[in-house]
């Protein structure tokens, strides 16, 4: 397997304009997550899936923020509009539901809002 | 809430053994993990460790549980430069929390030659 796949690993943009972050999570995995990572704030929990239905979105910091995942081999993390305190590494993250529960992270996309 | 505290930063030479600390939140967290995060990459989990265990060794990597204090520890014997990153202690949040889990802040591990 590929692993965690993310597109784009980087995007810059200007602010006010739609972003839209993509992840490919590992076959057969139950679960997936979106991370936000920052300097200031560190590693943050945005929104996890459980079999395609998001379980949790406390961590999406405003309504600018949305996820969907319209199946199980597809996710993405939308922004709009951006703005620059947006600009982070965006994770995506997948784990079995078992066990060990190890969770498998992507490389990530780096956001720059200008 | 759930805070999972770490230093942030540790430097050692090259050669000696680095210990990077963490204490948890959660006494009902099945199992504790160290994950380490190369520059430009994203998390890997490098050990873990099961709560009814109290030390675990993988080669260079230790770990130890101290389940009364929350207090986990992660010591890599013989440090090489190419142990420089970020380690993060992560819990998982307890029951009904399925497969969530709870990040530390990082400790940035510098070796010097």
């Amino acid at each position: 397997d590929a692993g965690v796949i993310q597109s784009p690993r980087h995007e810059v943009t200007e602010m006010g304009q739609e972003v839209t972050l993509r992840c490919k999570p590992i076959s057969g995995h139950d679960y997936l997550f979106w991370y936000r990572q920052t300097m200031m704030r560190g590693l943050e929990l945005l929104i996890y899936f459980n079999n395609n239905v998001p379980i949790d979105d406390s961590g999406m910091p405003e309504d600018r923020f949305s996820a969907k995942m319209p199946n199980a081999s597809f996710s993405t993390l939308k922004i709009q509009p951006s703005e620059p305190r947006d600009s982070a590494v965006y994770f995506c993250a997948s784990s079995f539901d078992r066990g060990l529960n190890e969770q498998y992270f992507g490389p990530g996309t780096r956001l720059t809002v200008t | 809430g759930e805070d999972v505290e770490q230093s942030l930063f540790l430097s050692v030479r090259e050669g000696d053994s680095s210990v990077i600390n963490c204490t948890y939140t959660d006494s009902s967290s099945t199992y504790l993990y160290w994950y380490k995060q190369e520059p430009g990459a994203g998390l890997q989990l490098l050990t873990y460790i099961f709560s009814n265990m109290d030390m675990k060794q993988d080669q260079r990597l230790t770990v130890l549980l101290n389940k009364k204090d929350k207090h986990l520890s992660l010591r890599i014997a013989d440090t090489q430069t190419g142990d420089s990153a970020i380690y993060f202690c992560a819990e998982s949040i307890g029951a009904g929390g399925g497969n969530k889990l709870t990040f530390g802040t990082g400790t940035q591990l510098k070796v010097e030659l």
